[in-house]
């Protein structure tokens, strides 16, 4: 069974720009959330999908906004990058919510310069 | 903001013996609890999950809860040089009718062989 698949898997981006990162859940997952992770900061919590509805946010800015498909793939998009949006960004699926076991993606690393 | 947080470490423990590590939460809803193991360069994988006060042992695992004191530790017994990786609290929470996966900022744990 094929793992959650993440692209790219690194980006270079300046500052101003914005950028699509995507995501592939293992077949069947029908949940899909994402984090960011940085140093300091830690893991984050961006935004979970579910059935291509956000069930549940984040506490970040309007920029973060993303969505999922029918097939249940997911998209995170950034608008507007800052130098602290310099991260690795994690999504991971379950079968149906995160009270379940999650399985994380090798992770996209973001470069804002 | 809710908050998970966990002994700054690292630890460094011998092999064979028993790691300690300990995670305290702020949301006293909390219903929900992991611990997650990241090897470097690697991305999170769930160890174990744990919902009512007590244990819940799982081969050299144990999770432990007490809501009352929203507190959770996870034991590893007979610590292996594998074991060597950071260990991620995570907990559940509602915030705004919104439920977020707040994660604790880890705990590097080296087993010395």
């Amino acid at each position: 069974k094929a793992g959650v698949t993440q692209t790219p898997r690194y980006l270079i981006k300046t500052r101003g720009q914005q950028v699509t990162l995507s995501c592939s859940p293992i077949s069947g997952h029908r949940s899909v959330s994402w984090y960011q992770q940085t140093p300091g900061q830690g893991l984050q919590f961006l935004f979970e999908y579910f059935s291509e509805t956000q069930r549940n946010k984040g506490n970040f800015p309007g920029r973060f906004s993303g969505r999922q498909f029918s097939n249940s793939r997911s998209e995170m998009n950034v608008s507007t990058l800052e130098l602290g949006d310099s991260a690795l960004y994690l999504c991971a699926s379950s079968l149906t919510n995160w009270k379940e076991k999650l399985f994380f993606g090798s992770g996209t690393q973001l470069s804002v310069l | 903001q809710k908050e998970v947080e966990q002994n700054s470490g690292p630890l460094s423990v011998p092999e064979g013996a028993i790691a300690s590590l300990n995670c305290t939460y702020s949301d006293r809803g909390s219903q929900s609890f992991f611990w997650y193991r990241q090897y470097s360069g690697k991305s999170p994988e769930l160890i174990m999950s744990i919902y009512s006060n007590g244990d819940k042992e799982d081969g050299r695992f144990t999770a432990q809860l007490n809501k009352a004191s929203q507190y959770v530790s996870l034991l590893i017994r007979d610590s292996q040089p594998s074991d060597s990786a950071t260990y991620l609290c995570a907990v559940i929470g509602k915030e705004g009718g919104s439920e977020k996966l707040v994660f604790g900022k880890g705990m590097k744990l080296t087993v010395n062989p």
